[in-house]
């Protein structure tokens, strides 16, 4: 699978928009781009996918570059209930139905 | 309420001393997965299961076994528990292959001593 790499860890000021980065240089046609989030104490949580064009739901927008080497999860206005670790991960649907997890960003919303 | 359930929240068990640690799901879903996470290594796929008697070995699987003889349940079952096999676990189950979103359990917190 390809990889992801994301900042370790990143702040941001509570109401304010965040940009959370991915990098995957070695995306392949068929990868799509998938953003998990995991609060403290729980789960990890479906955040959203995408496969080229910019998608946007009620909990985020993906912003996602031409060449689609990267990525831009972006949270509109920050909450404290943001704060969690935000994973940037590639899934080839041609393949096994499998997630790599790796190490993500950890968000800090600061009140 | 559409949810994974795993139970126990939490379990502290002796080396040697088989466990099973239970998942069910009420979603109806095809794909069903286990995960183990650990500090620094992010979240890593032990097995997972396409649909009922299907099932196959994920990134790290040794010293784990699965069954899936119904749709809604995948136990993980641990024959002989090892140290090293403290960690985090996590159930996940989507509808098929095909589909997105992953709905994750609430974790199963492992000790073994």
């Amino acid at each position: 699978d390809a990889k992801t790499t994301q900042p370790n860890s990143m702040e941001s000021n509570e109401e304010e928009p965040v940009h959370l980065p991915c990098n995957h240089s070695t995306i392949s046609g068929t990868d799509y781009i998938h953003w998990y989030r995991q609060l403290p104490s729980q789960g990890p949580e479906y955040v959203i996918h995408g496969l080229t064009s910019n998608v946007n739901n009620r909990m985020a927008s993906l912003a996602i570059a031409e060449d689609r080497k990267s990525s831009t999860l972006i949270l509109h206005r920050a909450t404290l209930r943001d704060a969690a670790v935000y994973y940037c991960i590639l899934r080839d649907q041609t393949g096994a139905n499998n997630l790599f997890f790796g190490t993500g960003t950890r968000l800090t919303v600061i009140p | 309420e559409a949810q994974v359930t795993q139970n126990p929240r939490y379990l502290i068990t002796v080396t040697g001393k088989k466990l099973t640690v239970t998942c069910s799901q009420n979603m109806n879903h095809e794909y069903m997965s286990w995960y183990r996470q650990d500090p620094g290594l992010g979240l890593r796929q032990i097995y997972y299961s396409m649909n009922v008697e299907v099932t196959d070995k994920g990134d790290v699987p040794e010293g784990y076994k699965v069954s899936r003889k119904e749709k809604r349940n995948f136990p993980l079952i641990l024959e002989s528990p090892s140290p090293n096999q403290t960690s985090l676990y996590f159930c996940a189950s989507s509808p098929s292959i095909r589909l997105f979103g992953y709905t994750f359990g609430s974790g199963t917190r492992l000790t073994v001593v």
